[in-house]
C-alpha cells in the first residue's frame, strides 16, 4: 500500500497555464506539506497544512495555492506557471507519533517549456 | 531551527560499515537529531532519530555525542542500495508544524 502518493508523476506544460498536483495520504495524518526540489538539488518546504492552519513560506509566490478537500488530500494549484517553476514537488505528510517522521510522496517532475 | 553541516560526499565500499557525521554545535535542548535519506530519483525516506541516547533500529544506528553537538549515522553493512543523499536535520519538537529544514547532505556512493 502506497502511503503518500502524488499524481502525475510527470507534469509537462507550457508557460502562462494553470496547472495541479494531486497528494494523498493513507496513514490518517493531520499534518501535510510541500516542498520543492530545484535543479540544484536543494529541498525547500512551500507550506505546511493541518486542518486548522496553512503556514506559507514566505518565499513562495502566491501564484502557488495549496488546497485541502479532505483531511487525506492536499493538492497544489499553481497559476500562470513560469519557467523556473520547473522542479520536482513533493507531497509529505506527519502524524503525532513517531517522533514528527514525516512520510514524503513519489514526487511529481514538473518542466515549464 | 538550529543549522547542520555534514560533508558533501563520501564513498564507502559494499559490506562495509559507514559512518556519515554530522556537526550541530548551536543545537538547544529541545532539538532532536533526525536522518533522512534521499535515493535516486526518489522522495526522502526517515531513518532514524534521537535526543540524547545512541539510537538502533532495523536501517542504522545513530550514535549522538555527549555534548549533543554532534552525531553520526552508521549504516553497519552498506549495500549497493544505500546510495543516497543522506540529511541530517535538527527539529524541534516544541515546533507548531515540526518542519524539517533540509540542508545539502552527504552524497554517499557505495562501490562494489
Amino acid at each position: 500500500d502506497t502511503a503518500v502518493s502524488q499524481t502525475p508523476k510527470y507534469l509537462v506544460t507550457q508557460m502562462g497555464n494553470d496547472k495541479s498536483i494531486k497528494c494523498e495520504q493513507n496513514l490518517g495524518h493531520d499534518t501535510m506539506y510541500w516542498y520543492k526540489q530545484d535543479s540544484k538539488k536543494f529541498l525547500k518546504i512551500m507550506f505546511s497544512y493541518n486542518n486548522k492552519e496553512l503556514i506559507i513560506n514566505e518565499t513562495v509566490p502566491n501564484r502557488f495555492s495549496p488546497k485541502s478537500p479532505d483531511k487525506a488530500h492536499l493538492n497544489l494549484h499553481i497559476n500562470s506557471l513560469e519557467l523556473g517553476d520547473s522542479a520536482v514537488y513533493f507531497c509529505a505528510s506527519r502524524g503525532l507519533a513517531g517522533g514528527g517522521t514525516q512520510y514524503f510522496g513519489p514526487g511529481t517532475r514538473l518542466l515549464v517549456l | 531551527d538550529a543549522k547542520t553541516t555534514q560533508p558533501n560526499s563520501m564513498e564507502s565500499n559494499e559490506e562495509e560499515p559507514v559512518h556519515l557525521p554530522c556537526n550541530h554545535s548551536t543545537i538547544s535542548g529541545t532539538d532532536y537529531i533526525h536522518w533522512y535519506r534521499q535515493l535516486p530519483s526518489q522522495g526522502p525516506e526517515y531513518v532514524i532519530h534521537g535526543l540524547t541516547s545512541n539510537v538502533n533500529n532495523r536501517m542504522a544506528s545513530l550514535a549522538i555525542a555527549e555534548d549533543r553537538k554532534s552525531s553520526t549515522l552508521i549504516l553497519h553493512r552498506a549495500t549497493l542500495r544505500d546510495a543516497a543523499v543522506y540529511y541530517c536535520i535538527l527539529r524541534s519538537h516544541g515546533g507548531s508544524q515540526g518542519n524539517l529544514i533540509f540542508g545539502k547532505g552527504t552524497k554517499l556512493s557505495v562501490k562494489p
